[in-house]
């Protein structure tokens, strides 16, 4: 298994522009949240999604959509990128019905100039 | 969803008993405790989770209150590679919140 994978890795956006983060997990796991952490800072969720079709707001939804169309895939659109955007955005999945840990991804670092 | 309080920060010295303190006192009778740590700038780690009884598996164990409303994670002899934030979070249905969590520092 490959686990949760990201990417890119590294992205550098001018403001205003937009872009997709992408996030795959192989592990068949139908919860799958994203997260922001800006330097120094906690983590906070943004959106997720307990199953294919269904998504839901966390506590920073604001300036990104996402979707779930397949079981392994769940991308994270910015519409319309803001220097406040600039942070390390982590992807995480876990199985469903039950209590277990979430496995995260190594993150993508995204700057906006 | 249960609101987490850990200390801010943590030192311990290596080959000693690293014991992380989590006040949870607002949460119900089924949820339950969940600990994860990350080091660096990496992605968080998954550790271990416990509803009431005291766990323990290859990383750490966890001790949680009688009354449930705190709970300690104890890494029995950190080593250099534990130094890293740890958090206690006590997620609700599906949201995962993440605290600010223990930077926890093992000293040589």
């Amino acid at each position: 298994n490959a686990g949760v994978t990201q990417t890119p890795k590294f992205q550098v956006l001018k403001t205003g522009q937009s872009m997709t983060l992408q996030c795959a997990q192989d592990m068949n796991h139908e919860y799958m949240s994203w997260y922001r952490q800006d330097p120094g800072m906690g983590l906070r969720l943004i959106h997720y999604s307990v199953g294919a079709g269904i998504t839901d707001q966390g506590e920073v939804p604001n300036g990104y959509n996402v979707s779930r169309s397949t079981t392994e895939d769940f991308p994270l659109r910015l519409l319309s990128a803001a220097p406040s955007q600039t942070s390390v955005y982590f992807c995480a999945s876990r199985l469903g019905g039950g209590n277990y840990g979430y496995t995260f991804g190594s993150g993508t670092r995204l700057t906006v100039v | 969803d249960a609101k987490t309080t850990q200390p801010t920060s943590m030192d311990c010295a290596e080959g000693r008993a690293a014991n992380l303190p989590c006040n949870h006192s607002t949460i119900s009778g089924n949820e339950y405790v969940y600990w994860y740590r990350q080091i660096h700038s990496q992605g968080p780690q998954y550790i271990i989770h416990g509803l009431k009884n005291n766990e323990t598996n290859e990383m750490a164990s966890l001790i949680i209150t009688e009354d449930r409303k705190s709970s300690t994670l104890i890494l029995p002899h950190a080593t250099l590679r534990d130094t890293a934030v740890y958090y206690c979070i006590v997620p609700g249905t599906y949201k995962y919140i993440f605290g600010t969590g223990t930077r926890l520092k093992v000293l040589a």
